[in-house]
């Protein structure tokens, strides 16, 4: 996965509880992203980072905060989990030597 | 609307089978384009970008059709090994967010 790391790779939660994804990287790249996907819809910008210290708003932010202290890690927090929140979170760096997006193994999220 | 269409199939197709697929992007300012691949529970991973000129890599050709804002992937002798959902993506540059279309599966039978 290309130094790629996502703890958990799956957690179970009741509405309302708090949860934080934690993506890390190896490579010190600067741009970071968390993405989700479910069925049919193909793979939504949550948050992303373009350097350490910086978040910004993608596709779908509501409902998700981000935090980037260490610029090799991204965070990503549920405040109150909804069940709309069911689904594959993935976080993906970007190589602006290759131009490519690596991801993580993904993260399974089930809200019941 | 949806920044990046695919055809999410299944495409079912014998093996040697040649298989296209299309993905067209709605945003005229997009600057580059990929395909991923993705099998089943894993995470997406490059299969190969798209250059307007045109590209290939080994069975696999990649053509984009920036007029028409479409792209597409040629596999030609189809494996079974090919099996997976395979991801257009479009890059608007615009802090290099990325877009990604539902994807189209593909079953490469025996």
């Amino acid at each position: 996965n290309a130094g790629v790391t996502q703890t958990p790779k799956f957690r179970v939660l009741k509405t309302g509880q708090s949860m934080t994804l934690l993506c890390a990287q190896d490579m010190n790249h600067e741009y970071m992203y968390w993405y989700r996907q479910d069925p049919g819809m193909g793979l939504r910008l949550i948050h992303y980072s373009v350097g350490e210290g910086t978040t910004a708003k993608g596709e779908v932010p509501d409902g998700y905060n981000v935090s980037r202290l260490k610029k090799q890690n991204f965070l990503l927090g549920l405040e109150s989990a909804a069940p709309s929140q069911t689904s594959v979170y993935f976080c993906a760096i970007y190589s602006l030597n290759t131009g490519e997006l690596f991801f993580g193994e993904g993260s399974r999220l089930t809200v019941l | 609307r949806k920044e990046v269409e695919q055809d999410p199939g299944p495409f079912n197709v014998p093996e040697g089978a040649t298989v296209a697929f299309n993905c067209t992007y709605s945003n005229s300012a997009s600057q580059s384009f990929f395909w991923y691949r993705q099998d089943c529970r894993k995470e997406p991973k490059l299969l190969m970008s798209v250059y307007s000129s045109g590209n290939e890599d080994g069975r696999f050709t990649a053509q984009l059709n920036r007029a028409s804002q479409y792209i597409s992937l040629l596999i030609r002798d189809s494996k079974l090994s090919d099996s997976a959902t395979y991801l257009c993506v479009v890059n608007v540059y615009n802090f290099n967010k990325f877009y990604f279309g539902s994807g189209t599966k593909l079953n490469v039978k025996p």
